[in-house]
């Protein structure tokens, strides 16, 4: 797989229930972010997780990240219908990588009202 | 609060013609970056730009591409001569990256280039 994949590819669920996507990467990492993206717009960034955090929260999202499994979840509590929109992860390489974003196929995530 | 914004949210061209693509950071950020996302694609990385140079470019940003920042604020894209496989949504983002919160990228709202 490719640097950067999520799974699902698309996730429905109703309001209320939780919903989590889950990110995989090849390289080693210095941070790992999360976007949101609606349908045609602009990313939005959700959240950073570096590479020597485990687990971190934001209002109703928590991101883990296991560097061992080259691994990060995105888990979003109590879904609305404003949350329906397409999620990736971006990973940065180590500083000598450079700073560039590589990007996953996303998660699309429809929450039914 | 801060956000980068980018004109046009719609450009639409001919074939072979150039086009600008224009971002303004957010003002106190010192990295810059273009990225672009083919219609059901991945967001690809295109270049990154502090201190007025190319930081680093990937394998699409070829001869046909180039980066400036004019001014202290703007910073745009140019295509020379445009091909039907540019056709894209653009996005800007920059970061500030002085310290350990502040590595996060923020993206622009894009613009839709189409070339016919």
């Amino acid at each position: 797989s490719q640097q950067g994949e999520e799974d699902p590819q698309a996730l429905s669920i109703q309001e209320g229930e939780n919903a989590t996507m889950n990110c995989s990467y090849k390289t080693s990492i210095n941070n790992l972010q999360w976007y949101r993206q609606n349908s045609g717009r602009g990313l939005v960034h959700l959240i950073l997780i570096r590479s020597n955090e485990r687990e971190k929260h934001s209002g109703r999202l928590r991101v883990t990240l296991d560097t061992s499994k080259k691994s990060s979840s995105l888990l979003i509590t109590a879904s609305r219908a404003a949350d329906t929109a397409s999620y990736f992860c971006a990973t940065d390489g180590l500083p000598s990588s450079g700073d560039k974003l590589t990007f996953g196929t996303g998660t699309r995530l429809a929450v039914r009202p | 609060e801060p956000e980068v914004t980018q004109t046009p949210s719609h450009q639409v061209t001919q074939m072979g013609q150039e086009v600008i693509l224009r971002c303004v950071p957010i003002s106190n950020h010192l990295y810059f970056y273009w990225y672009r996302q083919i219609l059901g694609q991945k967001v690809e990385f295109l270049v990154s730009f502090y201190n007025n140079e190319i930081s680093e470019k990937s394998e699409i940003f070829d001869d046909q591409f180039s980066v400036e920042r004019p001014d202290g604020s703007n910073f745009t894209l140019k295509i020379r001569s445009t091909k039907l496989e540019d056709s894209a949504m653009y996005f800007c983002a920059s970061t500030d990256r002085r310290g350990a919160s502040t590595d996060t990228q923020y993206f622009g709202p894009g613009t839709r280039l189409t070339v016919l």
